[in-house]
């Protein structure tokens, strides 16, 4: 499958700063990516969505201006988490994808971001 | 909306018997339905996933049945091993470019020997 990179792994942010996450798709170009929040023991849920040439998606109740999305290539999309707080510390998961392949994504490795 | 119920969220089996997630969704225009396995701290992985045009798949152990009628679709793993151990996740989309992935809850899966 196609391969999706996530950096970092992990991070520890002082509350009020920012943080970004960058996700990469390294060996093709990604039209679609997708970022996902994942709190200890539950699901993935749904951020945003980013297509090529549009501004990202958002899902209802996730705060565009708290976190900035960027689609800024074909090949990199990156999330910015503005004034963290200790609530936003979760496992945050990017995946990447074409528009020819549908749905079909493939998932970066995940960030762990810890705001203390 | 997509919205999709998994069950159970807890199953314990004893290595070598059959394990058996189920999942609903409500958009009947879903038509993709993969399922991921997640170890602790690691990202999805894909393990099997079936589209509207076929009723059953399967790969080795594993094997996903879908009801389209009933909007339902399961995940069976067969002789299973301590290593299954994970959680697992149903997923449904529409199948449209650019839409994405809604998932379960999950379901934490722990294989005793």
């Amino acid at each position: 499958g196609a391969v999706v990179s996530q950096h970092p792994s992990w991070v520890i942010c002082k509350s009020g700063t920012s943080v970004k996450i960058e996700c990469r798709s390294l060996d093709f170009q990604a039209t679609t990516m997708f970022w996902y929040r994942q709190f200890p023991k539950q699901s993935l849920m749904l951020m945003a969505t980013s297509n090529e040439g549009s501004k990202a998606t958002y899902e209802q109740g996730v705060e565009k201006d708290k976190f900035l999305i960027n689609h800024a290539s074909l090949t990199l999309s990156t999330l910015t988490v503005t004034s963290a707080h200790p609530e936003d510390s979760s496992f945050y998961i990017c995946s990447a994808g074409r528009f020819e392949w549908g749905t079909e994504a493939f998932f970066g490795q995940g960030t762990r971001l810890t705001v203390v | 909306g997509e919205n999709v119920e998994q069950h159970p969220s807890t199953l314990s089996v004893q290595e070598g018997d059959s394990a058996v997630i189920k999942c609903t969704y409500s958009d009947s225009a879903s038509n993709y339905f993969p399922w991921y396995k997640q170890e602790l701290g690691k990202r999805p992985q894909l393990i099997i996933d079936i589209r509207s045009n076929v009723g059953e798949k399967k790969d080795q152990r594993i094997a996903v049945t879908l009801n389209k009628t009933a909007k339902h679709f399961s995940l069976h793993i067969t002789e299973t091993q301590p290593e299954d151990s994970a959680v697992y996740f149903c997923a449904a989309s529409s199948g449209q470019a650019g839409t994405a992935l809604i998932f379960g809850k999950g379901t934490t899966l722990s294989v005793s020997s």
